[in-house]
């Protein structure tokens, strides 16, 4: 199945650090989620993404939908443990169905 | 916030059985359902829409006989994996609510042994 392709594939960061990752497309989206799984869990939706040039905040999360609606990209400021994790994009067209990405594996060192 | 609950989280069964995985909003009615698969470090493909009442939608690749779904009501939905093979283990996930809005089970990792 078709699936969106996310960078990088995994990070290892200290504890404090900035982290961004993105999400491409070959094709055009009108709808942008970013996700969190947990081990074991299913994922968790973080900021939801609704419109080209869009900047979104959630706390210490960022993501932005491209102008070109073809890309989006997730910051996260200073990190903590807790944000260890599998995050995911996935994109969308008028309830049609969720594409994921192939994921960003991030692990945070105290 | 909306609460989906998938049961049970983890099953081992043996080669050749059937499995059946429950996918229950807690809080809202939903017409419509989805079921993924993810193998480990992977990530989540869709394999079929529940659609309430009427037959599900399966994605290109899936086996409708092998993956039956059921959708009887508005807050439950069934995934059976029959005459499962050890190709089949794998976390199957389910989500419920609009698309924008989609609210995913806990999972349930499933062994054949």
């Amino acid at each position: 199945g078709q699936q969106l392709n996310q960078s990088p594939q995994s990070m290892f960061i200290q504890e404090g650090e900035d982290v961004s990752m993105n999400c491409t497309s070959s094709s055009i989206f009108n709808t942008w989620l970013w996700y969190k799984q947990e081990p074991g869990e299913g994922p968790v939706l973080l900021i939801a993404l609704y419109k080209a040039g869009e900047l979104t905040s959630n706390g210490r999360l960022t993501a932005q939908f491209g102008i070109t609606r073809k890309d989006s990209f997730l910051n996260i400021s200073a990190s903590i443990p807790s944000d260890v994790g599998i995050y995911f994009c996935a994109g969308q067209n008028d309830g049609d169905k969720l594409i994921f990405g192939t994921g960003t594996r991030l692990q945070v060192f105290p | 916030g909306a609460v989906v609950s998938q049961h049970p989280s983890r099953v081992i069964c043996k080669s050749g059985t059937s499995v059946k995985i429950e996918c229950r909003s807690l809080d809202f009615q939903a017409t419509t359902m989805f079921w993924y698969r993810q193998f480990p470090k992977q990530s989540l493909m869709l394999m079929a829409t529940s659609n309430e009442g009427s037959k599900a939608t399966y994605e290109q690749g899936v086996e409708k006989d092998k993956f039956l779904i059921n959708h009887a009501s508005l807050t439950l939905s069934t995934l059976t994996v029959t005459s499962a093979h050890p190709e089949d283990s794998s976390f199957y996930i389910c989500s419920a609510g609009r698309w924008i809005e989609a609210f995913f089970g806990q999972g349930t990792r499933l062994t054949v042994v």
